[in-house]
């Protein structure tokens, strides 16, 4: 089993609608929660960063976390044909030997429809 | 500010052969990462440095793989000699602080095809 847990869709929906993506950890010591977004051929950028349980809102995207379940989602409303891409949760390990390591899920790929 | 420069973009190489990469981190940032990024999958990493160390080595594959990070700046990615499996896309990283939890910057990657 992986230690991150994404379906990797792939996820297509219309423009204007709400988009839940979501990841699944089994790591205790992963502290710091991440979502990056991959355009075609391009390297992964940072969307969203949070280290505590509940929710970060930033524009059109909220990251949610809860701790006590493992789970991790991101909500895109309002989705735009632009932000079409692979959408990454990744982790960071920060107790053991393995402190400082990002782990990333397997990637969902968005298509938004106009 | 310049972000995370890797090149080249793409190669194509026939097996057996020897390949590098080369990365260039954000200015004033002390730590490189080198992931691998397999078709359909997220990155792995394969090597961490904070400065000249090498701290993480422990998922890359020693026998084939090299990487070196001179005056704690570039850093070269070599793979000699390359096997078909090795296809994948090669990411560099960088950032800032040594702590561990900073946050990682990627370059655009390197796609290696090895036929």
């Amino acid at each position: 089993q992986k230690e991150v847990e994404q379906d990797p869709g792939p996820l297509s929906v219309p423009e204007g609608a709400i988009v839940s993506l979501n990841c699944t950890y089994s790591n205790s010591a992963f502290q710091y929660f991440m979502w990056y977004r991959q355009y075609s051929r391009k390297g992964p950028e940072l969307l969203m960063y949070t280290y505590s349980s509940g929710n970060k809102e930033d524009g059109r995207f909220t990251a949610q976390v809860d701790k006590s379940s493992k789970y991790i989602s991101l909500f895109i409303r309002d989705s735009q044909p632009s932000d079409s891409a692979t959408y990454l949760c990744a982790i960071i390990n920060a107790g053991g030997t393995s402190y400082g390591k990002l782990t990333f899920g397997q990637g969902t790929i968005l298509t938004v429809h106009p | 500010e310049a972000g995370v420069v890797q090149s080249p973009r793409y190669k194509i190489i026939e097996k057996k052969q020897p390949v590098a990469f080369w990365c260039n981190p954000i200015s004033g940032h002390n730590t490189l990462y080198w992931y691998r990024q397999n078709l359909g999958q997220g990155p792995e990493l394969l090597i961490r440095y904070e400065n000249e160390e090498a701290v993480d080595d422990s998922q890359l594959p020693k026998d084939r793989f090299s990487a070196e990070r001179l005056k704690g700046v570039d850093s070269t990615l070599k793979i000699q000699p390359a096997e078909l499996g090795d296809s994948a896309v090669y990411l560099c990283a960088s950032s800032l602080g040594t702590s561990g939890s900073g946050i990682q910057y990627f370059g655009a990657g390197t796609r290696l095809s090895v036929l």
